[in-house]
């Protein structure tokens, strides 16, 4: 069954410093994989996707994930974090009908 | 462009009122999904229609939640009676035919009492 875990909930960054935002996966078949980006009071904001191709895929706001097969992983990440990247990330697998979302990793960014 | 809309960005009811959820997609997609998240879970799909047709309704929880799309516009899903369980928020999202991301709303927060 498809599945999707973010292991962490809640993750404290200092401005400037970097960010990695864990997703493991699991799916039969070659994933659809996706981040978004849930700020207060707005929706789900797509962040970037995998669906072929380069393992390293950039996205917006200084995004960037990579997709590792072998770990079933798609690892988010920022290598400076800026106040305003303080939000909800959601990691998820699509299929061709539906999406299977992590639990959401919550990100606090302090001064 | 518009994004997708819905309304009530809020909704508190007593246990076993009726709710209805409105969703109007992106304008040209033809696929509309419905969505939920009960606090601290995971966000889980409820259903899926192309165009005004159910493609998948698998993910409903019970007879109590009704979705309809006519006319393949605007979708709204009504939960009659509501039971406390039905607490949560409700994403409506949509995309286009063949593609794979999916564009979200900001959805409606519900809660039962």
């Amino acid at each position: 069954a498809q599945s999707v875990t973010q292991p962490d909930i809640h993750i404290t960054v200092s401005e400037g410093a970097s960010l990695e935002l864990r997703c493991n996966y699991s799916y039969g078949a070659t994933p659809y994989l996706f981040w978004y980006v849930q700020s207060p009071g707005q929706g789900l904001q797509l962040l970037l996707k995998y669906f072929s191709g380069d393992t390293l895929v950039q996205g917006i706001k200084g995004f960037e994930a990579e997709f590792k097969r072998s770990q079933s992983s798609f690892n988010l990440r920022k290598p400076s974090v800026h106040w305003s990247d303080a939000a909800e990330y959601f990691c998820a697998v699509g299929t061709g009908n539906q999406f299977y979302f992590g639990t959401g990793t919550s990100l606090t960014v302090i001064p | 462009e518009a994004g997708v809309t819905q309304f009530p960005s809020h909704s508190v009811i007593e246990k076993g009122q009726t709710v209805t959820l409105r969703c109007d997609p992106i304008s040209g997609h033809d696929n509309l999904y419905w969505y939920r998240r009960v606090m601290g879970k995971e966000i889980k799909f409820l259903l899926h229609f192309v165009k005004e047709s159910k493609q998948d309704e698998s993910g409903m929880p019970n007879n109590r939640f009704l979705a309809e799309r006519t006319g393949g516009t605007y979708s709204t899903l009504k939960v009659q009676p509501a039971e406390l369980e039905d607490s949560g928020v409700y994403f409506c999202a949509s995309s286009q035919v063949l593609r794979h991301e999916q564009y979200f709303g900001p959805g409606t927060r519900l809660t039962v009492t």
